[in-house]
Parts: structure tokens; sequence; C-alpha cells
């Protein structure tokens, strides 16, 4: 089965720097997603990884090592619209192009 | 915008009713994929389609169908509803054909059974 865990809830300043962890255990692996959603509202596309390292795209980071399972998604310069839920996905083969779903992390950011 | 479109927004039906979701993907994607995700739950992957043909499958109830039509768009079927199936029903559509695929997702429809 795939498992893909991350904290159900942080909060984090304005301003501030937050990261949020991803660890995941797929039978295989073809590459990372990280969307945003807020509530109620559809999930968006914030970056995806399939190789070791750091993506960096304006005040989001992502980062992945295959070999620990682990990836992260780094906020800097919070802005209360942040404020949203963080999906990690994992791409895995079998089935054509099928991706599954962390629960999400939701980020409060607090004045 | 994603250019994913769904209809309706919000559906309000009784158990034991049937309902049709409707999905339009982005222009130019073959892959249409449905997703449930119910109050704090996870996104849960239903079914895929590209191109017309069912290519992958999820968590589907056997009340559940869907299909994908010519002209790309896509139509989940959900009958015999449940309370329990209340829920936000995702649409999403990706080219389906590059290593980089990425899935955009539709505004979604709320889905109450009373």
């Amino acid at each position: 089965g795939q498992n893909i865990d991350q904290p159900t809830e942080m909060t984090a300043t304005e301003g501030a720097i937050v990261q949020i962890n991803c660890t995941y255990q797929t039978s295989g692996f073809n590459g990372l997603f990280w969307y945003q959603q807020h509530a109620g509202e559809a999930p968006t596309f914030l970056s995806y990884n399939v190789l070791d390292g750091l993506e960096e795209k304006g005040r989001f980071s992502s980062f992945l090592s295959r070999s620990k399972g682990y990836s992260y998604l780094l906020l800097k310069e919070l802005q209360m619209k942040d404020s949203a839920s963080y999906l990690c996905a994992v791409r895995v083969p079998g089935g054509y192009q099928k991706v599954t779903f962390g629960i999400g992390t939701k980020l409060q950011v607090i004045p | 915008d994603s250019g994913v479109t769904q209809t309706p927004k919000h559906l309000i039906t009784a158990t034991g009713q049937r309902v049709t979701l409707r999905c339009s993907p982005r222009s130019g994607d073959l892959s249409v994929y449905w997703y449930q995700q119910s109050l704090d739950q996870g996104l849960q992957f239903l079914i895929q389609y590209y191109n017309g043909e069912e290519r992958a499958k999820g968590n589907i109830l056997e009340r559940f169908s869907a299909q994908q039509f010519p002209d790309l768009h896509s139509e989940l079927n959900l009958s015999s509803l449940e309370l329990g199936d209340s829920a936000l029903y995702f649409c999403a559509s990706s080219t389906g054909l590059a290593a980089t695929d990425t899935q955009y997702f539709g505004p979604g429809t709320r889905l109450t059974v009373l």
C-alpha cells in the first residue's frame, strides 16, 4: 500500500519561515507534488520534484530525498493569505500517472 | 483559474437518489481524474480516464461509475446515495503524456445528501 505522512496542523507568524515535512512509503516512486488548498477550494499546483535536491520558486521551495522517502515545503516571508492546507502527493507506477495524496497540513498564519 | 470546469457547484439531494457530476478538462488535456474529499479527509482517488478509456481505479464504490466522452468531458454518476457520500468531488485533468505531468483541479462540486 501507499503511506504518506504529514503533520496535521501547524501555526506560524506572518513574515516568518515555515517548513512542512512529508514522509512517504510507497511501492515505487515517479515524482512528488506539493499542492496548496484553501478551505472549500480546489488544490492548486505548487511544485514537482523527481530528483533529489531543492527546487526554488519565489517564496516557496521544495526539497526531496528519495533515499529517505522525505520531502519538505519551505515557505518564506509568510503572508496571511498563505493560511491553507498543503498537500503532499506521490506519483507511483501502476496505473497511468496514478497520484496518491497525503491528508494535508493545515497551516495557520497569525499576525 | 485552472481551466478545468465542473458543474454543478453545489448539489443537495436525498438518500437513495442518483446524481451526475460533470467535468470539462483543460484544452488539450486527455486525462481526467475524479477525487472525493470528505470533511477532514484527504483527497481520495476514485478513477482516471485517458482519451476515453479507463486507466486506473482507486477506492471507487460499485454504486459510483464514470465515463469520458469523445469530446473528452467526463461524468461521474453516483447512485443509491447515502449520507456518507456527502463530500467535495473534484475533477482534475492533465496532458497524460509528459513525464512531468501535473494534474490541474477544477473548482469542485459540493454534494450534500440529506
